[in-house]
């Protein structure tokens, strides 16, 4: 079984500070890990995933997350917010070898303020 | 790139009406999958296909069944809508394990 957990619903943050968007997962298993964004009215893109390779996982637009094994954790940060990363950001986890599916967490939403 | 489209972008139907949603994708992919998407729930898998004519039920598979005819084509079917079908649905494909999803648009279906 397995699950992910997005700690915040809403995270507001003023352009040109950092970043934080917060997951824990359980698993049974050595999952894989990924972050969507959702644009408003557009669909998913995959922000960054991690799959048991280097544990601190470079994405696109400046965002990168840190698998923690020990904390089952895997956070999604970015140094300098810009006004168009306003979105929502989902964490979402998948059991490795399967062709099944993924398991979302409940979505974050960022605002960004000028 | 993976495209993958989603017929509709907004849909509006009546209570009982009979429901197609259909996606297509250009990329020759095994995997295809249709989720909905609600606030505060994230997305929750609907059904999800792994080849041609085969079928695997999600986790919320009641009230929705699918068809995957060609492999290119994967559609969801609202057998008789209702009320709390009212959704975002987003439909995804994949290549095969341990390759990346695309997702589609999303069709927003209002059902009154």
């Amino acid at each position: 079984a397995q699950s992910v957990t997005q700690l915040d619903s809403h995270v507001s943050v003023s352009e040109g500070t950092p970043v934080l968007l917060r997951c824990n997962y359980s698993s049974s298993y050595s999952p894989s890990l990924f972050w969507y964004v959702q644009h408003p009215n557009k669909g998913l893109q995959l922000l960054l995933k991690y799959t048991s390779a280097a544990t601190l996982v470079k994405g696109i637009n400046g965002f990168e997350a840190e698998f923690k094994k020990s904390e089952t954790s895997f956070h999604l940060t970015k140094p300098s917010a810009h006004m168009s990363d306003a979105a929502e950001y989902f964490c979402v986890v998948s059991p490795p070898g399967s062709a099944r599916q993924l398991t979302f967490g409940s979505g974050t939403q960022l605002t960004v303020l000028p | 790139d993976v495209k993958v489209t989603q017929s509709s972008r907004y849909l509006v139907k009546r209570t009982g009406e009979k429901v197609f949603l259909e996606c297509v994708q250009d990329m020759d992919h095994e995997n295809m999958f249709w989720y909905r998407q609600d606030p505060g729930l994230g997305l929750r898998l609907i059904y999800f296909s792994y080849d041609v004519k085969m079928k695997e039920k999600g986790d919320i598979p009641e009230g929705y069944s699918v068809s995957r005819e060609k492999k290119e084509r994967f559609s969801l079917i609202l057998e008789s809508a209702s009320t709390n079908q009212t959704s975002m649905y987003l439909c995804a494909s994949r290549r095969g394990q341990g390759n990346g999803y695309t997702f589609g648009s999303g069709t927003r279906l209002t059902v009154v």
